[in-house]
């Protein structure tokens, strides 16, 4: 069975700083889709950035993007000029031939 | 975000009441599902119904009773529930194409509170 693993439960970064929150995942499928999610206070569930397992390119949107190291399966999510609006939990999470798989996620603080 | 939307947003319910959530997606999905989220655990998938077909059921207890009548419209009809069953529950959909090439997306969920 897919597992994704988040080791970070909680992280911190400044204002305008850059902060990298890390996902691993364990499949033996060749085919998937990666993600991450954002869920603030709100508590919905927000698409941040979707990864195709085939593609070599990082994604980007925006200030977001990933660093997908395919063979060490890793899909690791660099937020750039941190606003306080991203705090919030971030979940990683993986769909291949089951339904999403998500991992416990990763709580962002944003200091003014 | 409107695609998916979700009632009520906040439901307070005795152990012996019936009651339904509601969820309707206005992207022209094909997939929906319900997840549940409780405090400190991760996302859990309840249930996942494919062109209207139910496809997938996690061991959830009889007292959660889905349904969907459309691939609009999706409900979790709630009966007997525990203290327990308080929690989060989202709906999402997602366009299925081929297993492990789909996006879920998630409408604002409904904060239960079994009393």
């Amino acid at each position: 069975a897919q597992t994704v693993t988040q080791s970070q439960p909680e992280m911190s970064v400044q204002e305008a700083e850059t902060v990298t929150l890390s996902c691993t995942y364990d499949t033996s499928e060749s085919d998937y889709y990666l993600f991450w999610y954002k869920q603030p206070p709100s508590r919905q569930m927000i698409l941040v950035i979707r990864q195709e397992a085939y593609k070599q390119q990082n994604a980007t949107e925006n200030r977001f993007s990933v660093n997908f190291q395919k063979a060490a399966k890793s899909f690791s999510l660099k937020i750039s000029d941190s606003q306080l609006g991203d705090a919030a939990m971030y979940f990683c999470a993986y769909s291949g031939n089951t339904p999403l798989v998500f991992g416990k996620g990763t709580r962002l603080s944003v200091i003014a | 975000e409107t695609g998916v939307t979700q009632t009520p947003r906040h439901l307070v319910m005795g152990m012996t009441n019936k009651k339904s959530l509601k969820c309707e997606q206005h992207l022209g999905h094909n997939a929906m599902y319900w997840y549940k989220q409780s405090a400190k655990k991760p996302l859990e998938l309840m249930f996942v119904y494919n062109f209207k077909e139910q496809t997938e059921n996690n061991s959830v207890p009889s007292r959660f009773s889905p349904e969907c009548p459309n691939s609009s419209h999706l409900f979790l009809h709630l009966h007997t529930l525990q203290p327990e069953d308080s929690a989060l529950y989202l709906c999402a959909s997602s366009q299925v194409r081929r297993r492990g090439q789909e996006t879920q997306y998630f409408g604002p969920g409904t904060r239960l509170l079994v009393l």
